[in-house]
């Protein structure tokens, strides 16, 4: 069968550095998304990769490594807002994504 | 006035209740979706629409009932349903083709199965 796996909840201190991992085993690969969350919002798209390496987009990044089946979101200098869950998702061979349970992150002051 | 719009943002039914959930989207997309979210599980999807044409039903019980009137509203008719089924009930909608194809989800609908 296919699967995501993500941490169910991790906790950050505001300021600091925090990797979210995500490996999958899917039935074909044709890109990985990362969603955010915010309580009782709506997700919304923060990174896609589709080859190899690290994506970069301000505070956050992305890494993909398909031989590994793996992929972590990075977020850096950790503000308040940044506490959400963080959904990753495969999209298989067949175009369909298959989605972790995702992340909730907790930040303390 | 956000991209993806859903009403209501919060239902509490009985089992022999019948409700509708709405979406609108105004970003010009093609395809629309239902899913299902429910704590700490992954996303489920049940229904998605591409060009207002029904492609694909993941095994969705008959007490939901999709339609899709035109490319920017979706609606899940709701009957008879079961205490399991109280979730938070996303619509998103994508532009089939975009590199990536990426979703935009409404704020979702809360349902309570009393």
């Amino acid at each position: 069968g296919q699967n995501i796996d993500q941490p169910t909840e991790m906790t950050a201190t505001e300021g600091a550095i925090v990797q979210i991992n995500c490996t999958y085993q899917t039935s074909g690969f044709n890109g990985l998304f990362w969603y955010q969350q915010h309580a009782g919002e709506a997700p919304t798209f923060l990174s896609y990769n589709v080859l190899d390496g690290l994506e970069e987009k301000g505070r956050f990044s992305s890494f993909l490594s398909r031989s590994k089946g793996y992929s972590y979101l990075l977020l850096k200098e950790l503000q308040m807002k940044d506490s959400a869950s963080y959904l990753c998702a495969v999209m298989d061979s067949n175009y369909q994504l298959i989605w972790g349970a995702g992340t909730k992150l907790i930040i303390k002051p | 006035e956000t991209g993806v719009t859903q009403t209501p943002r919060h239902l509490v039914m009985g089992m022999t209740n019948k409700k509708s959930l709405k979406c609108e989207q105004h970003l010009g997309h093609n395809a629309m979706y239902w899913y299902k979210q429910s704590a700490k599980k992954p996303l489920e999807l049940m229904f998605v629409y591409s060009l207002e044409e029904r492609v694909e039903n993941n095994s969705v019980p008959s007490r939901f009932s999709p339609e899709c009137p035109n490319s920017s509203h979706l609606f899940l008719h709701l009957h008879t349903l079961q205490p399991e089924d109280s979730a938070l009930y996303l619509c998103a909608s994508s532009q089939e083709g975009g590199q990536p194809e990426k979703l935009f989800f409404g704020s979702g609908t809360q349902l309570s199965v009393l």
